[in-house]
């Protein structure tokens, strides 16, 4: 499965739109991009999923373009309660061991 | 309870005994996962679970045994604990029917240490 690369920290304000990039050079053509959530002292959470150009749930929007070789999580208005550690993967099939990196940690301050 | 249950949620031991940690869903998934969280190092799968009485070793194997009689359990057993793993353990399970490729629900954790 491919690396994923993220940005270590991020900080933020309530109510901003915050984007989290993440590199996946090396991304295969059967290969999904996934993001998971992570609270303090919780397990991860699936956020959403994507294989190309834009999908979007009620938590947030993930961006791919076309070559997916980065994808973009955005997630819009953040609030204190949006502070977390959140994880870009690379997943091709079900069953598969999920690779964490070390993720991305946002803190949003009032 | 439906979901993914783990129990203990705390648990300390001593360096040389035996430790199981239990790990439960009610979804009937097919897959199964034990992962360990550290600092620096983030989650690292330790076994996993295809089907009942199936099971393989993922990245960090060393020091755990697993089984799978029956599906909607998975236990973990540190045969001859150690303080190397003290760690947070997660539990999680997922099965080719939902809706996203590889969507794993995660247990809510297993904090464990070793003295």
């Amino acid at each position: 499965l491919a690396k994923t690369t993220q940005p270590i920290s991020m900080d933020s304000y309530e109510g901003q739109e915050v984007n989290i990039t993440c590199s996946h050079n090396n991304i295969a053509t059967n290969d999904y991009i996934t993001w998971y959530q992570q609270f303090p002292s919780q397990g991860p959470r699936f956020i959403i999923q994507g294989y190309k150009t834009k999908v979007t749930n009620e938590v947030a929007s993930l961006f791919i373009p076309a070559d997916r070789k980065s994808s973009t999580l955005s997630l819009p208005r953040v609030s204190l309660s949006d502070t977390a550690v959140y994880y870009c993967l690379v997943v091709s099939q079900a069953g598969t061991a999920l690779i964490f990196g070390k993720g991305t940690t946002l803190s949003v301050s009032s | 309870d439906a979901g993914i249950t783990q129990s203990p949620r705390y648990k300390i031991t001593e360096t040389g005994r035996q430790v199981t940690l239990m790990c439960h869903q009610t979804w009937s998934h097919s897959y199964m996962f034990w992962y360990r969280q550290d600092l620096g190092h983030g989650l690292r799968l330790i076994y996993y679970s295809a089907a009942a009485d199936i099971t393989d070793k993922g990245e960090v194997p060393d020091g755990y045994v697993v089984s799978r009689s029956k599906t909607e359990n998975f236990p973990l057993t540190l045969e001859s604990a150690t303080r190397s793993q003290t760690s947070v353990y997660f539990c999680a399970s997922s099965d080719p029917g939902t809706l996203h490729v590889d969507e794993q629900f995660f247990g809510p954790g297993t904090r464990l240490t070793v003295l």
